[in-house]
């Protein structure tokens, strides 16, 4: 079945602190996506990444399809940045398949 | 952009009653919708896929009579919560296909429901 891993599951950042986010997906995902819910559920779309490298701002995407893997990097963190953000992948039927989620606080 | 509309945003019922929740596309058709369950502190877990004009295909574990899926146009399907207990409070969010679009996928605002 369809498989999406995330790592870490939670992460404490220092407000201006940069980090990586993991994303693992099985080889019959495609499409992946990367989502940030904020505290209020809102599920904000960042980066529709099915392979190669985006950037939007402080946060930027890259994900290498031949090794299963998506990585989501948030520079310069603030405290806005706080949330959950989801790994996603599509399968054949347009179905997306959330990963477990990186709760992230970034400390002020 | 396109826009997925979910109605109500929050919503209390009695235990015992039925609450129904609305997926709109606003500036598309979508042939496919899917409905989305989250507990707190828990992933997105898909529930069952909405075609218009025929039945809702169910995920593994979902109880059919439970959630009553209706998607009778292209722009709007409705998941209907029956017989609400405490246990079915959570935060349940649609998404919608453009298939016009690319296929692109469009997620609601989702929906909280507590029942008491």
């Amino acid at each position: 079945g369809i498989q999406v891993e995330q790592s870490p599951p939670d992460l404490i950042l220092q407000e201006g602190a940069n980090s990586t986010l993991r994303c693992n997906f099985s080889d019959s995902v495609n499409n992946l996506q990367w989502f940030h819910q904020n505290p209020w559920g809102q599920l904000i779309n960042l980066f529709y990444i099915p392979s190669g490298t985006k950037q939007n701002g402080r946060l930027s995407a890259t994900t290498v399809a031949t090794e299963r893997y998506s990585l989501l990097y948030i520079s310069s963190s603030q405290t806005t940045d706080s949330g959950v953000y989801f790994c996603a992948g599509n399968t054949g039927g347009f179905k997306t398949i959330f990963g477990a989620g990186t709760r992230l606080f970034v400390k002020a | 952009g396109a826009v997925v509309s979910q109605h109500p945003s929050r919503v209390i019922c009695k235990s015992g009653t039925s609450v129904k929740i609305e997926c709109r596309s606003l500036d598309f058709q979508a042939t496919t919708m899917f409905w989305y369950r989250q507990f707190p502190k828990q992933s997105l877990m898909l529930m069952a896929t909405s075609n218009e004009g025929s039945k809702a295909t169910y995920e593994q574990g979902v109880e059919k009579d439970k959630f009553l899926i209706n998607h009778a146009s292209l722009t709007l399907s409705t998941l209907t919560v029956t017989s609400a207990h405490p246990e079915d409070s959570s935060f349940y969010i649609c998404s919608a296909r453009d298939k016009t679009g690319g296929n692109t996928i469009y997620f609601g605002e989702g929906s909280w429901l507590t029942v008491v």
